[in-house]
């Protein structure tokens, strides 16, 4: 599975938009890009996936570069409850492909 | 959506007993199932992989004969920690693969399980 580039650590102020970057260079064709999030001592939360479209679910908006080598997650009104750990994962689409995680970006949002 | 549960949600133990931590998906079945463990201010690190009546493929370094997984139904894995020592002492976060439709496979993960062995 490629291997992803995150920033360590990242601020927001509460209301506004979370612009989260994840180079994913090496990339190949049948690689999902998938976004988790972890919350202090609790188990990551699933937020959204895509492969070269963008995708836009009830938590985020993920954007795919068109050389799908690079994507940005989107938290559009950002909340207290947003900050987290949050990680860029690249995966094989198939059976195969296993979750490993980088050590994320930490994002804090703050009043 | 798709819900992982995890019991215990904290254990505490001497040093030589076995802990048994049981993960269900709770609304759909899961061919595959997974567990990871954490350590303080580290990411989760992939322990197995375990497909439901198979055994369990084991990552390099963990000891296959120390964590026992058992993955017997389609919503139920098990993972139980052998004669556990201090340095067992961590987080332990499972996680089952499920299809969204239209999509490809997606993993929700449990709780987790904050084991101390004292």
């Amino acid at each position: 599975d490629a291997k992803t580039t995150q920033p360590t650590s990242m601020d927001c102020a509460e209301g506004r938009a979370a612009n989260l970057p994840c180079n994913h260079s090496t990339i190949s064709g049948n690689e999902y890009v998938y976004w988790y999030r972890q919350i202090h001592s609790q188990g990551p939360q699933y937020i959204i996936h895509g492969l070269k479209n963008n995708e836009t679910n009830e938590m985020a908006s993920l954007i795919i570069t068109e050389d799908r080598k690079s994507s940005t997650l989107i938290l559009p009104h950002a909340t207290l409850r947003d900050t987290a750990v949050y990680y860029c994962i690249v995966r094989d689409g198939g059976s195969q492909g296993n979750l490993i995680f980088g050590k994320g970006t930490k994002l804090s949002v703050k009043p | 959506g798709a819900v992982v549960s995890q019991h215990p949600s904290r254990v505490i133990c001497k040093s030589g007993t076995s802990v048994k931590i049981e993960c269900r998906s709770l609304d759909f079945q899961a061919t595959t199932m997974f567990w990871y463990r954490q350590f303080p201010k580290q990411s989760l690190m992939l322990m197995a992989t375990s497909n439901e009546g198979s055994k369990a493929t084991y990552e390099q370094g963990v000891e296959k004969d120390k964590f026992l997984i058992n993955h017997a139904s389609l919503t139920l894995s098990t993972l139980t920690v052998t004669s556990a020592h201090p340095e067992d002492s961590s987080f332990y976060i499972c996680s089952a693969r499920t299809y969204l439709a239209g999509s490809t496979d997606t993993q929700y993960f449990g709780p987790g399980t904050r084991l101390t062995v004292l």
